[in-house]
């Protein structure tokens, strides 16, 4: 089945320490994206990718990391320099302008 | 910055009725898209209006879009208790290195059985 699945589904942290979410498509999708989403925030971006080997920052990149070295694959970090990092992450992918993103479950991400 | 401003932030209405979603953006797009979000699970994709459309049906679900007024609606007919959901617009800018999707808060929708 083709789909975009991001791991885990929960995830904790402890203060100063840096995580990473996984994120990986088998749709052939060019672009990826990282979201984050709060109660009543709705989604922000975070950094999105059109190509491979290439990312742009989104409208709350820091604190964050990302790396696009292979089509399928577009790994998040959560750096102990974001500050309030509890939050809900989604990973989408979509194929140039003009269709529709699928996104992941995405990962529940804690600090405790 | 959020492009996308849905109204209103939540809606109560009875199985049976039509709910209404109005999204309200700032720039040029190239198309707008709607997306559903069930509790704590990522979106799903619903539909896609392109700059150049001003209404788009699929199955229940109606889009309209007004270009000039910066604004579009997504219209749900004969509404279902599975309908209830978080209902999200969404602006593209694109083509190209332009593209990239941006999400208003959301909409509430609960539907009542």
């Amino acid at each position: 089945d083709g789909g975009i699945t991001q791991s885990p589904k929960y995830l904790f942290r402890k203060e100063g320490q840096n995580v990473t979410l996984s994120c990986e498509q088998n749709l052939n999708h060019d672009a990826m994206y990282w979201y984050r989403q709060d109660p009543g925030q709705g989604l922000r971006l975070i950094y999105y990718s059109q190509i491979v080997n290439d990312f742009q920052k989104g409208d709350i990149a820091e604190g964050y990391s990302v790396s696009r070295e292979k089509k399928e694959s577009f790994p998040l970090t959560v750096t102990s320099a974001q500050k309030n990092p509890t939050a809900f992450y989604l990973c989408a992918s979509s194929m140039p302008t003009g269709r529709g993103a699928f996104f992941g479950q995405g990962t529940r991400l804690t600090v405790v | 910055s959020q492009q996308g401003e849905e109204d209103p932030q939540a809606l109560s209405i009875q199985e049976g009725e039509n709910a209404t979603m109005n999204c309200s953006y700032k720039t040029s797009i190239n198309n707008l898209q709607w997306y559903r979000q069930n509790s704590g699970r990522g979106l799903v994709h619903l539909i896609l209006i392109r700059s150049n459309e001003r209404e788009k049906h699929s199955g229940r679900l109606r889009v309209t879009l007004d270009t000039s007024k910066k604004s579009s609606s997504l219209l749900i007919t004969a509404s279902r208790a599975a309908d209830t959901a978080s209902y999200f617009c969404a602006t593209d800018a694109g083509p190209g290195a332009n593209s990239k999707l941006t999400f208003g808060k959301g909409i509430t929708l609960s539907v009542r059985p």
